[in-house]
């Protein structure tokens, strides 16, 4: 069946550093998303991004959607202890379908 | 305005017995989807509810069932429960169901099976 696959499936990283975690379809999306969940919270919404080649930032946040639609990257830059939680992408294939998640990425920062 | 909110927020059953989890969207959101979470497998897609009517099914056993009522609410029940559904539950409203909506989650029922 249709999956998302999204890796790495953790990373550790020194304060201060960059991260990214990558997300890939086997078909095209129609969008996809991105959840932040910190430890022993529930998912919650960051960007929506539904353009071929689209880059979206928040703040210190990057997010692009592959030019396919098939792939999408979330890049933190100078990653903070409040940064700490796991990051997943979902997408759709198309308005009839489910919301589909990724594995999801747990991020780990040392102070 | 008032999340998504889940009940019971914890419970803990034994082997062969059934469960009910409960879900109240946010006021004016008619789409309810569930999710079950475990270490091992992410976030697995349960059910997808709109208008009372369900939308898409995700690959679980015939034990796995749902349904909406006419104010959007949703329960899922569980039945002769085994240990490996021991897992937190959430649930995710959002206005419409499809693409281009943004999905509400509960904090989770954390099902305990022993």
């Amino acid at each position: 069946g249709q999956q998302v696959m999204q890796i790495p499936q953790y990373q550790h990283v020194q304060e201060g550093e960059d991260f990214t975690t990558y997300c890939n379809s086997s078909t095209t999306l129609s969008n996809i998303q991105w959840y932040k969940q910190r430890p022993g919270g529930h998912p919650v919404f960051l960007i929506q991004l539904v353009k071929s080649g689209e880059v979206k930032k928040q703040k210190r946040l990057t997010f692009q959607f592959g030019e396919a639609k098939k792939n999408s990257s979330l890049h933190i830059t100078a990653t903070q202890t409040t940064d700490v939680g796991t990051y997943f992408c979902a997408g759709h294939w198309n308005a009839g379908n489910m919301l589909t998640f990724g594995g999801g990425t747990r991020l780990m920062v040392k102070p | 305005k008032a999340g998504v909110t889940q009940t019971p927020r914890y419970l803990i059953k034994t082997r062969g017995q059934q469960v009910t989890l409960s879900c109240s969207p946010i006021s004016g959101h008619r789409s309810v989807s569930w999710y079950q979470q475990t270490p091992g497998q992410g976030l697995q897609f349960l059910f997808e509810y709109f208008s009372e009517t369900q939308r898409n099914k995700g690959n679980f056993p015939g034990r796995f069932s749902g349904r909406q009522f006419s104010n959007s609410r949703s329960e899922m029940n569980v039945s002769t429960l085994e240990l490996g559904d021991s897992a937190l539950y959430l649930c995710a409203s959002s206005f419409y169901p499809g693409a281009n909506t943004e999905a509400f989650f509960g904090q989770g029922t954390r099902l305990t099976v022993v």
